[in-house]
């Protein structure tokens, strides 16, 4: 059962470009959430989604950041026009079911760097 | 809103030995889940232990047990019988009611052989 998958490991985008970021829950898995991680700080929530649905993206900044769970295919969080800002580790979970007790389980995250 | 302080940017221990991870936390939710993740130099974060608020008995993996202070709201981590493989960077997470995780800035574990 292959865990979380997430591409492409590493990105590279001058300012201006847009960055598109992928990721494929485990199977069986309905509910993906994505993360933040800037250097030597825990990670920060942005959005939570289930399949063709956002349903928290408190933690997204309101500009120049999406995420969509299409119906089929990967989870994709995508930052236009990025800026230097944006460089980070950004790390995608996912879950089977809606409870607290489940365990998120991560991929091995997309390192963005902004030239 | 809820926070996670995790004090020790850095700790090191001697193989075989034992250490203690600190974390605190701030919430006014009585009903709510802690863990502990393990992120080592492949950045792959991955769960230690997790602890259910509503339940006294600390939980335990092995090797890996935690002492959970409901009332200090505290929830440190103490791994005993330290190997080389368990360095790496540990962050401490609170589980909100609206199922996001909020992290700790983490503490890096040295082992020393």
């Amino acid at each position: 059962n292959a865990g979380v998958m997430q591409n492409p490991r590493h990105l590279v985008r001058r300012r201006g470009q847009e960055a598109r970021l992928r990721c494929s829950p485990m199977k069986g898995h309905s509910h993906v959430y994505w993360y933040r991680q800037l250097p030597e700080e825990g990670l920060k929530f942005m959005v939570y989604l289930q399949k063709e649905n956002i349903i928290d993206e408190s933690g997204m900044p309101k500009e120049r950041f999406s995420a969509e769970f299409p119906k089929e295919g990967p989870s994709i969080l995508r930052i236009q026009q990025v800026v230097r800002g944006d460089s980070a580790a950004y790390f995608c979970a996912s879950s089977p079911l809606l409870s607290r007790a489940n365990e998120q389980f991560f991929g091995p995250g997309t390192r963005l760097t902004v030239l | 809103a809820q926070t996670v302080t995790q004090s020790q940017p850095e700790m090191s221990v001697q193989e075989a030995e034992t250490v203690t991870l600190s974390c605190t936390y701030d919430t006014s939710e009585s009903d709510y889940y802690l863990f502990w993740y393990k992120q080592p130099p492949s950045r792959q974060m991955i769960l230690v232990i997790r602890q259910e608020a509503y339940k006294q008995q600390n939980a335990t993996e092995n090797r890996f047990s935690v002492n959970f202070q409901k009332a200090a709201k505290s929830f440190s981590l103490k791994i005993s019988d330290s190997q080389l493989g368990d360095a790496a960077m540990y962050f401490c997470a609170y589980m909100a009611s609206n199922y996001q995780l909020i992290w700790g800035a983490g503490t890096k574990l040295i082992i020393k052989p």
